[in-house]
C-alpha cells in the first residue's frame, strides 16, 4: 500500500510569487493534516482535515495561507504570495477515522522543502 | 501556545553506547508519542504511549510516560550507525484525532 506523498519535494521560489503543494493520504484515511517546519525549531501544526471538511485551521499562521481538501481526497496548501518567513519544510500526515477512544498513529509524508528567497 | 522542551538538542555518540533524550512540558498530555525522522524522509512513528507511567519497548528502544503526564524518556540501547537521524517528542492533549505539539528535535550523530 502506497504511503503519504507529497508534490514537489523542493520548491525555491521568490518572494511575493505564489507556490501550492500537494498531499495525497493514505487511501481510506479519513484524516490529513499539514505541519511545517521551520529550521531548527519545532514541528508546528497548520491545520486538520477530517475528509473535506477543516476540522482545526488554528495553526495556519495568516490568511496568506489556503489549504483545501475538495472530494475529500487529496489536499493542496497554497501560500499567496510567499514571504521569507514561509522557507521551512511542510509535512502532510493522514490517519484512519475510528471511534474508539484511542489514538489514531499518523503517517507523515516525506514533505516539501520549501524555500522563498 | 504549548511547548514542549526537548533534550539534548543533539548527541555525538560512539557505536554501540546506549542513548538517552527526553521531553518535558508544562502542560498534562493523554499521549506521549516518539517519532524518528531520517534526511528526506518525513517522521516515522517509534513508539506510542498512552497512559501515565507506561513503560513500553520497541527492540532496541524503550520510552516511558511520566507519572506526572507532563514528560517523557526515550532510550536507545547499543547504538549502531542506523540510529542517525532526528528524533522528536510528541503530545497530545485528548481524543482518538487531533494535531500533536512536538518538541524542536534531539539530533543523533552514531560515530562507527
Amino acid at each position: 500500500e502506497a504511503g503519504v506523498t507529497q508534490f514537489p519535494s523542493h520548491s525555491v521560489i521568490e518572494k511575493g510569487q505564489t507556490v501550492t503543494l500537494r498531499c495525497d493520504p493514505i487511501s481510506g484515511h479519513d484524516n490529513l493534516y499539514w505541519y511545517r517546519r521551520v529550521m531548527g525549531k519545532e514541528i508546528k501544526f497548520l491545520l486538520h482535515f477530517v475528509k473535506e471538511s477543516k476540522q482545526d485551521e488554528s495553526g495556519m499562521p495568516n490568511n496568506r495561507f489556503l489549504a483545501e481538501r475538495t472530494g475529500g481526497t487529496y489536499s493542496t496548501l497554497k501560500v499567496q504570495p510567499a514571504e521569507l518567513e514561509d522557507s521551512g519544510v511542510y509535512f502532510c500526515a493522514s490517519s484512519q477515522d475510528r471511534t474508539e477512544n484511542y489514538w489514531e498513529t499518523q503517517y507523515f509524508g516525506p514533505g516539501t522543502r520549501l524555500l522563498v528567497l | 501556545g504549548q511547548q514542549l522542551n526537548q533534550s539534548p538538542q543533539s548527541m555525538f555518540i560512539q557505536e554501540g553506547e546506549d542513548v538517552s533524550m527526553n521531553c518535558t512540558s508544562s502542560s498534562i498530555f493523554n499521549t506521549w508519542l516518539w517519532y524518528k525522522q531520517d534526511p528526506g524522509e518525513g517522521p516515522v512513528l517509534l513508539i506510542a504511549l498512552y497512559k501515565a507511567g507506561e513503560l513500553t519497548s520497541n527492540g532496541r528502544l524503550t520510552a516511558q510516560f511520566g507519572i506526572t503526564r507532563k514528560d517523557s524518556f526515550l532510550n536507545i540501547s547499543a547504538s549502531i550507525p542506523s540510529d542517525v537521524g532526528i528524533y522528536f517528542c510528541a503530545g497530545r492533549f485528548g481524543g482518538s484525532q487531533g494535531n500533536l505539539i512536538f518538541g524542536k528535535g534531539t539530533k543523533l550523530s552514531v560515530k562507527p
